[in-house]
C-alpha cells in the first residue's frame, strides 16, 4: 500500500526534552509538510521540502527543526525551545505540477506535561 | 495578504439539509482552492478542489462555489448525511498547484444530526 506513515499516534514528553516524530512516505513524492493542528486555529505550516537536503521554515518554525536526508524521510524534531508543543502533528507530501494534491499521513499527538 | 478566513466556526444541519462553508482571502494571487475533510484522529483528506477560470465544481454532493471579484468561495454539501459529520478546511496557494504552500482556513466542525 502507498501512503504515509507517521509513528507513533501518540507520544508523552516531559517538559524539557527533545522529541523525534517519524514521518515516512512511499508514495515517490518530492515535496513534504510538516502541520501543526490546534483546536480552532486550522493548520499551521512548520517546515517544508521540495528537495532532499533543502527545507524552508513555515509560518511558524520557531522550537522545530528538520531534515531530509532521503526522499521518502523527513522527520520532525520539537526542541524544548517550543513554548507550547502539545498538539497534533501532521506531515504531508505532494508531487510538482498540476493535478497532484498533498496528501496527509494519521497524525502524531504529543503531549507535554 | 496570506490569510484564509472561513465560517462558521462550527455548524449542525438535519439529515438531508444543505450544509454550507464560506471562506475569504486576500491574496489575489493566490489560484489554487482545495477543501479538505478531516475525521477525528486522522488526516485530512482532499475532497474537491477549483482554480479560478471556473465559478463552479461539482462532485457527486459536493459543490465548490467560486466567486473571484469578491475573493470568496464556499463549499456546499447538497443532501448532508451523517456520515458527513467532520471538520472542513478550505485552503489556497499560488502556482495552481498544492506543490507550494498551502495557507489553511480555522475550519468548520459540521455536525449532521439523522
Amino acid at each position: 500500500d502507498g501512503g504515509i506513515t507517521q509513528s507513533p499516534k501518540y507520544l508523552f514528553r516531559k517538559e524539557g526534552q527533545n522529541v523525534t516524530l517519524s514521518c515516512e512516505q512511499n508514495l515517490n513524492h518530492d515535496a513534504m509538510y510538516w502541520y501543526r493542528q490546534d483546536p480552532g486555529q486550522g493548520l499551521r505550516l512548520i517546515y517544508y521540502s521540495q528537495i532532499v537536503n533543502d527545507f524552508q521554515k513555515g509560518d511558524i518554525a520557531e522550537g522545530y527543526s528538520v531534515s531530509r536526508e532521503k526522499k521518502e524521510s523527513f522527520p520532525l524534531t520539537v526542541t524544548s525551545a517550543q513554548k507550547n508543543p502539545t498538539a497534533f502533528y501532521l506531515c504531508a507530501s505532494t508531487n510538482t505540477g498540476a493535478g497532484y494534491e498533498q496528501y496527509f499521513g494519521p497524525g502524531t499527538r504529543l503531549t507535554v506535561t | 495578504q496570506q490569510q484564509v478566513k472561513q465560517s462558521p466556526q462550527s455548524l449542525i444541519v438535519q439529515k438531508g439539509g444543505i450544509s454550507i462553508i464560506n471562506c475569504a482571502y486576500e491574496n489575489t494571487a493566490f489560484d489554487y482552492f482545495p477543501w479538505y475533510q478531516q475525521f477525528p484522529g486522522k488526516g485530512p483528506a482532499l475532497l474537491i478542489a477549483i482554480r479560478p477560470d471556473v465559478s463552479e465544481k461539482k462532485e457527486g454532493r459536493f459543490t465548490i462555489s467560486f466567486n473571484k471579484s469578491a475573493k470568496q468561495f464556499s463549499l456546499h454539501i447538497m443532501d448532508s448525511q451523517p456520515g458527513d459529520s467532520a471538520t472542513y478546511f478550505c485552503a489556497a496557494s499560488i502556482g495552481g498547484t498544492s506543490y507550494g504552500k498551502l495557507t489553511f482556513g480555522q475550519g468548520t466542525i459540521l455536525t449532521v444530526h439523522p
